[in-house]
């Protein structure tokens, strides 16, 4: 049973430049939620996509972009790179079980490093 | 206010003693808890949830709960120099059919020395 796999592994781009990282979730999950975590900082939710539609948004600028695919798989976008978007980005699965959502866990992926040079 | 405080630490215990992370919350609504262990260079790892006031076991780990004082810590007994790593509190601020906006405090560096 994969867990949630996360590509590529670490990449490097420009400012300026447009970057999309991608996300398979957990076997039997239908919910992906990115974070980006900085250096020595708890991971920061960016957004989550539930029903190939974007849910719920953390304070991040419209740079920052997604999609969900029918087989559940996402993309992070984040267009107009700035040496502040150098993180590790994470990718985090779950199955949404109705509306208390008391003890949904999620699991993460082995991130993305991304540096902005 | 940081919706979710820790201790950044180090926090360091000789191996075999009880190590006791603490973790508060300002949202009083919160439901549910995540307790997270992340080393060096890798992505978080799920240890425990919590959602009732008290505690739960698993193993070496226990999470404490008291929704009253909007705080949760998580005891290890018996530390080993393999639980030294960052551990990370979250709060779950999802709403609706969709699951999971985890809160992150900043993470408390545990240190077991042998």
């Amino acid at each position: 049973d994969a867990g949630v796999t996360q590509s590529p592994t670490h990449l490097i781009k420009t400012r300026g430049q447009q970057v999309t990282l991608r996300c398979s979730p957990k076997s039997g999950h239908d919910t992906v939620s990115w974070y980006q975590q900085a250096l020595g900082q708890g991971p920061q939710f960016i957004f989550q996509y539930y029903e190939e539609e974007e849910r719920q948004r953390g304070n991040f600028p419209d740079r920052f972009s997604g999609h969900q695919y029918p087989n559940y798989s996402s993309e992070l976008n984040v267009n107009a790179l700035l040496l502040g978007d150098s993180a590790l980005y994470l990718c985090a699965s779950s199955l949404a079980r109705g509306q208390r959502n008391l003890n949904t866990e999620a699991f993460f992926g082995q991130g993305t490093r991304l540096t902005v040079v | 206010q940081k919706e979710v405080e820790q201790n950044s630490g180090p926090l360091s215990v000789p191996e075999g003693a009880i190590a006791s992370l603490n973790c508060t919350y300002s949202d009083q609504g919160s439901q549910s808890f995540f307790w997270y262990r992340q080393y060096s260079g890798k992505s978080p790892e799920l240890i425990m949830f919590i959602y009732s006031n008290g505690d739960k076991e698993d193993g070496r780990f226990t999470a404490q709960l008291n929704k009253a004082s909007q705080y949760v810590s998580l005891l290890i007994r018996d530390s080993q120099p393999s639980d030294s790593a960052t551990y990370l509190c979250a709060v779950n601020k999802g709403y609706g059919g969709a699951t999971n906006k985890l809160i992150f405090g900043t993470g408390t560096l545990l240190a077991v020395q042998p």
